[in-house]
């Protein structure tokens, strides 16, 4: 079973453009999370999607942030204008739902770095 | 509010040598989920357990171990004769269910670098 995966691995832009990263849970997770690590501080939660609803995205920092989950297969994550605050980290999670026996635990992806100058 | 605390930022232990990272948490909620995951230099994170607050027994995998204890609210994990190939950051995480039966986010603690030397 193919585990998250997430495009690209790594992207460098400059202040003002954009960038768009995408994440493919594993095959049959209802549940997407999109979480991110900026440079010495914590893993912080953005959004989470339960197939292709938002249903939860008091994470995200502002609207230049922009999450899509369109047939509740892979999720894009669109950042536009990107600022110097916006490098980091990105995760992906995913995980089951309802009565499967790993509800409970979200499975990650490897992370796109982003960097932004 | 939920909020994990792992107070060790780094450590620094020679091979073979036991060494125990410490994580403690707050929550309100009665039914909750703790999680430790691993982050090698690769950059991935990978789980390493779930414990349920409902299941205080200690657990043992390998070289590993996890001790959890409600009272103290922390649940700490032991690697056993470490090797280099444990060096990595660790991260201690908490989360629960929504009504859904879907999990909700998970709090992160700040991580603790292990480096192991041979």
């Amino acid at each position: 079973e193919a585990g998250v995966t997430q495009f690209p691995s790594h992207s460098v832009i400059e202040k003002g453009q954009t960038v768009t990263l995408r994440c493919d849970p594993i095959s049959g997770h209802d549940n997407l999370y999109w979480y991110r690590r900026v440079m010495g501080k914590e893993i912080k939660f953005l959004l989470h999607f339960v197939k292709e609803s938002k249903q939860d995205e008091s994470g995200m920092p502002n609207n230049r942030f922009l999450a899509e989950r369109t047939g509740g297969t892979y999720s894009t994550l669109k950042v536009q204008p990107a600022e110097l605050e916006d490098s980091g980290v990105y995760f992906c999670a995913s995980s089951p739902q309802g009565t499967s026996g790993n509800k409970e635990t979200q499975y990650f992806g490897p992370g796109t770095r982003l960097l932004v100058l | 509010a939920q909020k994990v605390t792992q107070a060790q930022t780094e450590i620094s232990v020679v091979e073979k040598e036991d060494v125990t990272l410490d994580c403690v948490y707050e929550t309100r909620d009665t039914t909750y989920y703790l999680f430790w995951y691993k982050q090698p230099p690769s950059g991935e994170l990978v789980f390493l357990i779930r414990r349920n607050s409902f299941d205080e027994q200690n657990e043992i995998s390998g070289r590993y171990s996890w001790n959890f204890q409600k009272s103290t609210s922390s649940f700490n994990f032991t690697i056993t004769a470490s090797q280099v190939v444990d060096s990595a950051v660790y991260f201690c995480a908490l989360s629960d269910l929504i009504s859904s039966g879907s999990a909700r986010q998970l709090t992160f603690g700040s991580g603790t670098q292990l480096t192991v030397l041979p």
